[in-house]
């Protein structure tokens, strides 16, 4: 089967750093994203790991190890506005191709 | 077009009715997705296309459930007789292709009574 799984809710203090971590056990796996999703609106897109190692795109990184089955979104500076759903999404491939999400992680920024 | 649209936004429909919600993807985009969105939970996959195939449908959640996109273009979700159990946020995205990242639409709310 497939499975991914990623915390329910994690609460920051804003100007800190908070790391979200995304595990997945599946077959046939080809690339992993992270989606960002406000309350009431459509996701949007963050990042996308193929390969082992940290991508950085200014305040947000995400890592991936394909053999851990692990990945994680590192948002550094948090500002009030990075309070959201954040979405692991993992794409599998067998004899065709889809892409499955986590439930995702409700991620509360304090003052 | 600028991004993707759906339409309705808000559907609501008596149980027993079948109903047809549409998605407008961005026009160089050959990948399109639906998903069902429940409250606090991740989209979850319903059917994709490539233009106009449809590789994988093993998502619809029964033979009540039918996609279709006959031109590459626009594309239709179809649930017949619904039940109470199909409300849901059903949101349509498109990319370049699997490998791209996808742009949302803003969904069509849909309630069964």
């Amino acid at each position: 089967g497939q499975n991914i799984d990623q915390p329910t809710e994690m609460t920051a203090t804003e100007g800190a750093i908070v790391q979200i971590n995304c595990t997945y056990q599946t077959s046939g796996f080809n690339g992993l994203f992270w989606y960002q999703q406000h309350a009431g609106e459509a996701p949007t897109f963050l990042s996308y790991n193929v390969l082992d190692g940290l991508e950085e795109k200014g305040r947000f990184s995400s890592f991936l190890s394909r053999s851990k089955g692990y990945s994680y979104l590192l948002l550094k500076e948090l500002q009030m506005k990075d309070s959201a759903s954040y979405l692991c999404a993992v794409r599998v491939v067998s004899s065709a191709s889809k892409i499955i999400f986590g439930s995702g992680t409700r991620l509360s920024i304090r003052p | 077009g600028a991004g993707v649209s759906q339409s309705p936004r808000y559907k609501v429909t008596k149980r027993g009715q079948d109903v047809t919600l549409r998605c407008d993807p961005i026009s160089s985009h050959a990948t399109l997705y639906w998903y069902q969105q429940a409250l606090g939970q991740g989209p979850e996959f319903l059917t994709y296309f490539n233009y106009e195939a449809q590789p994988d449908k093993s998502g619809l959640p029964s033979d009540r459930f039918s996609a279709e996109r006959p031109e590459g273009s626009i594309s239709t979700l179809t649930i017949q007789r619904t039940e109470q159990r199909d409300s849901a946020m059903y949101r349509c995205a498109s990319s370049l292709s699997m490998d791209n990242e996808q742009f949302f639409g803003p969904g069509t709310r849909l309630t069964v009574l």
